[in-house]
């Protein structure tokens, strides 16, 4: 039964320090989406990747965030530094896109990610 | 910003009742798809609904597509208490950017 996985499923740090979200994407999918939730703003859009080409970073602060695919297996979501408004849950959505059409996206278990 | 905006926010019922869920959208979409999120879990998926469909069934979900009113409603059929969680609608665009945008959710208990 193919699923996403991610990696930690749970970090705490302290403000300033690096943290780095790992997601490994159902194999064969071509496109990898990085969400943010929190109980204010809901679930927010920060990144997506087809074929591994970073396609929209628009909702990502660019400042301090860094997505990137370094191989079709891995998806990486980095914060340095980090803030603790940047405590919430992130998850990580793959899907097979065709053509135009987006269809179903499957999501990971969520990195929950707490600064202090 | 959110696209979609769910109602009710929270929604209580017994079990073997039906529950209905709406939801509704500001922009011309390709198709509409609704996910369950248990507490602390992921999003899953459930059903989607393309725009020029209707109606759509899968089990005890039902699925309704109004684009004149550019508004859906999940129902979901002889409740179980294994069905509480938040419900989210997501919107996937037309043209332009291809992510989907979700709703705010709806918080489904389900009393047993």
């Amino acid at each position: 039964d193919a699923r996403v996985t991610q990696t930690p499923r749970d970090k705490v740090t302290e403000m300033g320090q690096e943290v780095t979200m790992r997601c490994q994407p159902i194999l064969g999918h071509n496109t990898v989406f990085w969400y943010r939730q929190t109980m204010m703003q809901g679930l927010e859009l920060l990144a997506y990747f087809r074929n591994r080409a970073p396609l929209d970073d628009s909702g990502m602060p660019k400042d301090r965030f860094s997505a990137e695919m370094p191989d079709a297996t891995l998806a990486t979501l980095k914060i340095q530094p980090s803030e603790p408004r940047d405590s919430a849950v992130y998850f990580c959505a793959s899907g097979l896109v065709i053509g135009s059409s987006t269809d179903t996206q499957y999501f990971g278990p969520g990195t929950r990610l707490t600064v202090l | 910003s959110q696209q979609g905006e769910e109602d009710p926010q929270a929604l209580s019922i017994q079990e073997g009742e039906n529950a209905t869920m709406n939801c509704s959208y500001k922009t011309s979409i390709n198709n509409l798809q609704w996910y369950r999120q248990n507490s602390g879990r992921g999003l899953v998926h459930l059903i989607l609904i393309r725009s020029n469909e209707r109606e759509k069934h899968s089990g005890r979900l039902r699925v309704t597509l109004d684009t004149s009113k550019k508004s859906s409603s999940l129902l979901i059929t002889a409740s179980r208490a294994a069905d509480t969680a938040s419900y989210f609608c997501a919107t996937a665009m037309d043209t332009g950017r291809r992510a989907l945008t979700f709703g705010s959710g709806t918080r489904l208990q389900v009393q047993p």
